[in-house]
């Protein structure tokens, strides 16, 4: 039961360095998340894929860019890093439309930015 | 506008007693509402979740869930703490196809 599959699970860049994280779900869900957890903030939403062709801003898109490239898969990219997005970050997936199932949720990437 | 409160940033508790972490939420309509637990270097893990009926919601590892209409809360409970369920523990509600995260509570239980 691999759930959702996150890659890489660290990563150490240079400031504008470029690089992609990739996210894969075998649960057959639409919806597809990118969040970032930084301590004493939880977690915020940087953008997210109601279903397959689709992409919306969160709460703090800057600097990032996202491609749901299928079904099964939302990447997520960072083209010029910069220290504050030092961070972890979780994509998550959830059946579309249904409002009592809840979010499943990769192990994460964890960032660092030089 | 959704929003989720976790008023306690750290709750600590003995082993063998009964735990509380609170969570306030503020929905225009109907909430859904879901615990989760993170265990560290982990991705947060689906404890319950509350949708309608019985204001007292049972999940897994033994917690449950008591929601109330009137205070808009949730609170997760358990009646006796193990030192394994110390964790980052969040409240989420979800409108759509977006959740709202509370900010966590950290619960070490002490043997």
């Amino acid at each position: 039961n691999a759930g959702v599959t996150q890659t890489p699970k660290f990563q150490v860049l240079k400031t504008g360095q470029s690089m992609t994280l990739q996210c894969a779900q075998d649960m057959n869900h639409n919806s597809m998340y990118w969040y970032r957890q930084d301590p004493g903030m939880g977690l915020r939403l940087i953008y997210y894929s109601a279903s397959e062709g689709t992409t919306d801003k969160g709460e703090v898109p800057n600097g990032y860019n996202v491609s749901r490239l299928n079904k099964r898969e939302f990447s997520l990219r960072l083209e010029s890093a910069a220290p504050s997005q030092t961070s972890v970050y979780f994509c998550a997936s959830s059946e579309w439309g249904t409002s009592n199932q809840p979010q499943h949720f990769g192990d994460g990437t964890r960032l660092s930015i030089l | 506008a959704q929003s989720v409160a976790q008023p306690e940033d750290q709750v600590n508790v003995a082993e063998g007693n009964p735990l509380t972490v609170k969570c306030t939420y503020s929905v225009s309509g109907n909430p859904y509402l879901f615990w989760y637990v993170q265990y560290p270097n982990r991705g947060l893990q689906f404890l319950l979740k509350y949708i309608t009926g019985d204001n007292l919601v049972k999940g897994s590892y033994g917690f449950e869930a008591e929601f109330n209409k009137s205070q808009t809360s949730f609170h997760l409970k358990k009646p006796s703490a193990l030192v394994s369920d110390s964790a980052l523990y969040f409240c989420a509600v979800r409108e759509g196809n977006q959740f709202y995260f509370g900010t966590g509570t950290s619960l070490t239980v002490i043997p």
